[in-house]
């Protein structure tokens, strides 16, 4: 079942400029992680973020998590053509059993 | 450094005929292994995961099955192939069943 909603769907924009993505969930979390997704091919972990965290940086990206409100913003920084891709947030649920739930994604198209 | 291969690459395979992917892993010892499935424009769907030789968890009722022969080895079967068992199919490896996840580069099944 999907945890995770991307928010927006897609997202076009000009290369320099900073791309915004979000993610909303339902449940508690243990931790909230971002993936990368060129087209064609597999994922790629991009940043993990534990939900006792506000705040992580890898780079020109830059997570936030808020628990209370359960979102979290993956912000990419003077983005790069290269950058185009598709980006998930996926949970780590608390429980027993807890498994990595991924939501349904962000196209990102940055623009030469 | 680890590495994760799985193949083919492509496959199409004419509806009832069998399946068997294979994914394997290199440079680690006990990892969490992984199949996902996913539909165009969709997230990922976790299929199976195995802690150990033996070891297989579903999440959905398939037409699929998995098996984990040794430490390093997964695969996906299926005895007769359905149109819906289309699609990108993912594996991916962890050493922590809460933490990041490292995918290899799918396979692109069409079911004909």
């Amino acid at each position: 079942s999907q945890q995770g909603e991307e928010d927006p769907q897609a997202l076009s924009i000009q290369e320099g400029e900073n791309a915004t993505m979000n993610c909303s969930y339902k449940t508690s979390i243990n931790n909230l992680q971002w993936y990368r997704q060129n087209s064609g091919r597999g994922l790629v972990h991009l940043i993990l973020i534990r939900s006792n965290e506000r705040e992580k940086h890898s780079g020109r990206l830059r997570v936030t998590l808020d628990t209370s409100k359960k979102s979290s913003s993956l912000l990419i920084t003077a983005s790069r053509a290269a950058d185009t891709a598709s980006y998930f947030c996926a949970t780590v649920n608390t429980g027993a059993n807890s498994k990595l739930t991924f939501g349904k994604g962000i196209t990102l198209s940055v623009r030469p | 450094s680890q590495t994760i291969h799985q193949w083919p690459a492509t496959l199409v395979q004419p509806v009832g005929s069998p399946l068997s992917l294979e994914c394997t892993v290199e440079g680690t010892s006990n990892p969490n292994l992984y199949w996902y499935r996913q539909a165009a424009g969709r997230g990922l769907q976790l299929l199976f995961y195995s802690v150990g030789i033996g070891q297989i968890s579903s999440e959905v009722p398939q037409n699929l099955s998995a098996s984990r022969p040794q430490d390093r080895q997964f695969i996906l079967s299926s005895k007769k192939l359905l149109l819906s068992d289309s699609g990108f199919y993912l594996c991916a490896w962890s050493d922590n069943i809460l933490g990041e996840q490292y995918f290899g580069p799918g396979t692109r099944l069409t079911v004909t």
